[in-house]
């Protein structure tokens, strides 16, 4: 069965740094997801992104946070100059078409120092 | 905006025993209903799901929901849990429209007792 991967699983870097997380959607997928789950806290919507721009975006989602499809396979989200409290498990997410379910990704632990 | 209560933090039962984990969500327009399951060291995977029709939805792993529109609910059920059942479990609510974005609940955690 197709599954969304990402890359890496845990990432540890400094305050300050920039980061970029990878997601591998499922290939025939058309909207994608980011989501992130601070420790001990619910899941939280960040961006939705379809046809090459952001659909819809939280207000978590501000100047730092960028999303980009470079190619036909990988879907990032950068963040710019890390900060303590962006330490959090990262899900992405993606759907066939806008009535299907969203499948996600195992995720990767940030870690900010 | 939509809002989903999941009340039971923590929940822990023994093998065979029946499972109802509480979820009542805010929003008033038409909605879709989830709940996803996260065991430990694994990703969120989707349990069920409601988008229209008849209101009792029947899952993976024998679990079953219930979607009451009077109540705002969508209640998780399972009639005699597993060991293997132990995990954390989300409800979660999206607008019936496009490609909507998840508003999640706070995770019921299930412990099962063998």
């Amino acid at each position: 069965e197709p599954e969304v991967t990402q890359t890496p699983s845990h990432q540890v870097t400094q305050m300050g740094q920039e980061v970029i997380l990878r997601c591998v959607p499922i290939s025939n997928h058309l909207y994608f997801y980011w989501y992130r789950q601070i420790l001990g806290q619910k899941v939280e919507f960040l961006v939705s992104f379809y046809n090459n721009e952001i659909s819809e975006k939280s207000e978590i989602f501000d100047d730092q946070f960028s999303v980009e499809r470079p190619d036909g396979s990988n879907f990032t989200l950068k963040i710019r100059s890390t900060k303590l409290e962006d330490s959090a498990m990262y899900f992405c997410a993606s759907i066939r078409g806008s009535t299907d379910t969203q499948y996600f990704g195992p995720g990767t632990r940030l870690t900010v120092l | 905006a939509q809002s989903v209560s999941q009340h039971n933090h923590h929940v822990i039962l023994s093998e065979a025993a029946s499972l109802e984990l509480g979820c009542n969500y805010s929003y008033g327009g038409t909605v879709n209903l989830f709940w996803y399951v996260q065991y430990p060291g694994q990703h969120l995977q989707l349990l069920l799901k409601y988008f229209s029709g008849d209101p009792l939805v029947k899952g993976i792993k024998g679990f079953e929901a219930e979607f009451i529109k009077s109540k705002f609910s969508f209640n998780l059920r399972k009639p005699s849990v597993q060991w293997s059942d132990t995990a954390e479990y989300f409800c979660a609510v999206s607008r019936n429209f496009g490609n909507e974005k998840l508003t999640f609940g706070t995770g019921t955690r299930l412990t099962i007792i063998p």
